[in-house]
């Protein structure tokens, strides 16, 4: 299947400051890539869609000027998370899917953040 | 109501035994329907995807969907400890958005 990395991995941060995630999809182009939040035993929920070129869809609920979403190449969207504070703490991930024709998405490895 | 519902376990069987997963739905207008395996603090791994009703295998899993009952399954053969994760359904009626379960953690006993 085709491959989507996300990086970092892990991150830590101070409240207050802002961090940034990266997505990039390696053996494609994705003109879409979508950002995902989970919860500790709770399900995947889509924050918003990331459209190369354009501006994000958000999700209802999502704030598009705390959780900024560039998708600045056919390859890499970032998410930036700005002011964290300690209730943005969790594990988002990215995905993507290739374009050409209705297919599955597949997901990058996820980041998890801890705002102390 | 939430459009997907999926128990969450925990499910615990013994290495060798058929692991039967399930998903409700509410929206009659989902045809795209996915299984994911998820590690712990990983991204979620594609395993299976279904376009409609209609069965898949690949190996020792097998995708069911039965779009008149709104539910769809997912059957691990012969099960092994390295099956031991979470498990998640999701789906949509395009590919623009997905829906996902809360996910079933699964333990493979050796």
């Amino acid at each position: 299947g085709a491959v989507v990395s996300q990086h970092p991995s892990r991150v830590i941060c101070k409240s207050g400051t802002s961090v940034k995630i990266e997505c990039r999809s390696l053996d494609f182009q994705a003109t879409t890539m979508f950002w995902y939040r989970q919860f500790p035993k709770q399900s995947l929920m889509l924050m918003a869609t990331s459209n190369e070129g354009s501006k994000a869809t958000y999700e209802q609920g999502v704030e598009k000027d705390k959780f900024l979403i560039n998708h600045a190449s056919l390859t890499l969207s970032t998410l930036t998370v700005t002011s964290a504070h300690p209730e943005d703490s969790s594990f988002y991930i990215c995905s993507a899917r290739v374009p050409t024709g209705n297919t599955e998405a597949f997901f990058g490895q996820g980041t998890r953040l801890t705002v102390v | 109501q939430k459009e997907v519902e999926q128990d969450p376990g925990p499910l615990s069987v013994p290495e060798g035994a058929i692991v039967s997963l399930n998903c409700t739905y509410s929206n009659s207008a989902f045809q795209y329907f996915m299984w994911y395996r998820q590690y712990s603090r990983k991204g979620p791994e594609l395993l299976m995807y279904t376009y409609s009703s209609g069965n898949k295998e690949d190996g020792r899993f097998t995708a069911q969907v039965d779009k008149s009952s709104k539910y769809i399954s997912l059957f691990i053969r012969d099960s092994q400890p390295s099956d031991s994760a979470t498990y998640l359904c999701a789906m949509g009626d395009n590919f623009n958005k997905f829906y996902f379960g809360s996910g079933t953690k699964l333990n493979v006993k050796p």
